[in-house]
């Protein structure tokens, strides 16, 4: 099974300011990686799928990076709406495997 | 619009069985898998398996074998997850999400509302 690691747990970042979220595949899963985003009380919403490419009505601001084994979730200036959890998920290998999240809260 | 709604909220007793639906509308309902997926309370999310609605084709997370069952209905554009022998471990909110047929393809998009399932003596 593939374990995808996500870090940092928590980031604490100030509206309008840039994020960076890592996620790390024990081994390669080509480009085979999505990004969700998860609000309280809500289902997980699609963000990136293909490492890059961003799912329809995602805002530029919203950017993937990253292949084999290194992926980024790049969120270029923080909104109030983008408080959340991240979670990458590959999709490469059998069984589907989660990374265990990063908190975006506000510092 | 594409659309998964699920089936509400459940409580049951400890070596229960349950079972969560999940309709499909907006889309061609065999063009696509349905995945399950749970989330124990404050935890990460967790596949548990899919099914394809236009046939008989399904693939189970190995620590569920045994225990978990997908079926579906053409009819109706509804499919089943059915969980046994139920433990305290199974209480979480389990979402159906859909994805592509294609190879390497299975992000998931869109996600239901998620059903919340309390496992309590």
């Amino acid at each position: 099974e593939i374990v995808t690691t996500q870090s940092p747990a928590t980031l604490s970042v100030s509206p309008g300011e840039r994020a960076t979220l890592s996620c790390r595949a024990s081994q390669s899963v080509s480009s085979n990686l999505a990004w969700y985003q998860q609000k309280p009380g809500q289902a997980p919403r699609l963000l990136i799928y293909g490492a890059s490419t961003r799912a329809t009505g995602i805002p530029a601001r919203f950017s993937g990076s990253g292949s084999g084994t290194e992926f980024t979730l790049t969120i270029s200036s923080l909104q109030s709406e983008d408080f959340a959890v991240y979670y990458c998920q590959q999709y490469d290998h059998w069984p589907l495997t989660f990374g265990g999240g990063t908190k975006v809260e506000i510092k | 619009q594409v659309q998964l709604v699920q089936s509400g909220a459940e409580v049951k007793k400890p070596g229960a069985s349950l079972k969560v639906s999940c309709k499909a509308s907006g889309y061609t309902f065999t063009n696509y898998y349905i995945h399950w997926v749970r989330q124990a309370p404050g935890q990460g999310l967790e596949w548990m398996g899919l099914i394809y609605p236009g046939g008989d084709v399904r693939n189970y997370a190995q620590q569920l074998q045994g225990r978990v069952t997908m079926t579906r209905d053409a009819s109706t554009n509804t499919v089943n997850m059915e969980l046994s022998s139920l433990t305290s471990e199974d209480t979480a909110v389990y979402y159906c999400a859909r994805s592509v047929l294609t190879a390497h393809s299975h992000w998931f998009d869109p996600w239901g509302q998620g059903t919340l399932v309390t496992v309590s003596p």
